[in-house]
């Protein structure tokens, strides 16, 4: 477990309203990401953060934003949701393992619909 | 193409069988692989993890990588129905970006 939270675990919302997902760590780490799955796809990267106030874009971007402004806190905003984010959204987080391999581990997921 | 392909299944084995699980990937850069397990409604879960060619095994659980032919496989012995998941495998080469297979379904049938 790498005490990760995310919030809200369910959300339904309208098209054209603005949602926000938070990411929730409490063991200091340093980088941050956001994935969404969907079938015949896995997990594609959204965006990331390396550090505070220190985020990058991932493959599919376009339509969400996302700000760190705590290390603990990573947070996921679609300005203006449509149908086509209807999706499992994780948050990850970058850690070491036994031989100092890097690795990611997920949290719990949140299920978003819009209708 | 994909960097990492992954056949998604689904895949059904009578309890107790062997499982083998596939994932091919095209970049020669990749040196860390993972397989992550993933019950239904929840996150992956990080199961094996190996570096560079060779095997890795835990318990009945075997992990291997083939870097000649950029071929990963994760082997399960003794399946149980508590196998049943969709299984994703992934890969970097050192940095920050993880890619991930679409993932397998497996199930496996008492």
């Amino acid at each position: 477990d790498a005490g990760i939270t995310q919030s809200p675990r369910h959300k339904v919302t309208e098209t054209g309203t603005p949602v926000t997902l938070r990411c929730h760590q409490t063991e200091n780490h340093r980088y941050m990401y956001w994935y969404r799955q969907d079938p015949g796809h896995g997990l594609r990267l959204i965006h990331y953060s390396y550090g505070v106030k220190d985020t990058d874009k991932g493959e599919v971007s376009d339509g969400y934003s996302v700000s760190r402004s705590k290390t603990e806190d990573f947070l996921l905003t679609l300005e203006s949701a449509t149908s086509s984010q209807t999706s499992v959204y994780f948050c990850a987080i970058r850690d070491r393992v036994r031989d100092n391999t890097d690795t990611q581990y997920f949290g719990p997921g949140t299920r978003l619909t819009v209708l | 193409q994909k960097e990492v392909e992954q056949d998604p299944g689904p895949l059904s084995v009578p309890e107790g069988a062997i499982v083998s699980l596939n994932c091919t990937y095209s970049n020669s850069a990749f040196q860390y692989f993972m397989w992550y397990r993933q019950y239904s409604r929840k996150g992956p879960e990080l199961l094996m993890y190996t570096y560079s060619s060779g095997n890795k095994e835990d318990g009945r659980f075997t992990a291997q990588v083939d870097k000649s032919s950029k071929y990963i496989s994760l082997f399960i012995r003794d399946s149980q129905p508590s196998d049943s998941a969709t299984y994703l495998c992934a890969t970097h080469g050192g940095g920050f970006k993880t890619i991930f297979g679409a993932g397998t379904r497996l199930f496996v049938k008492a």
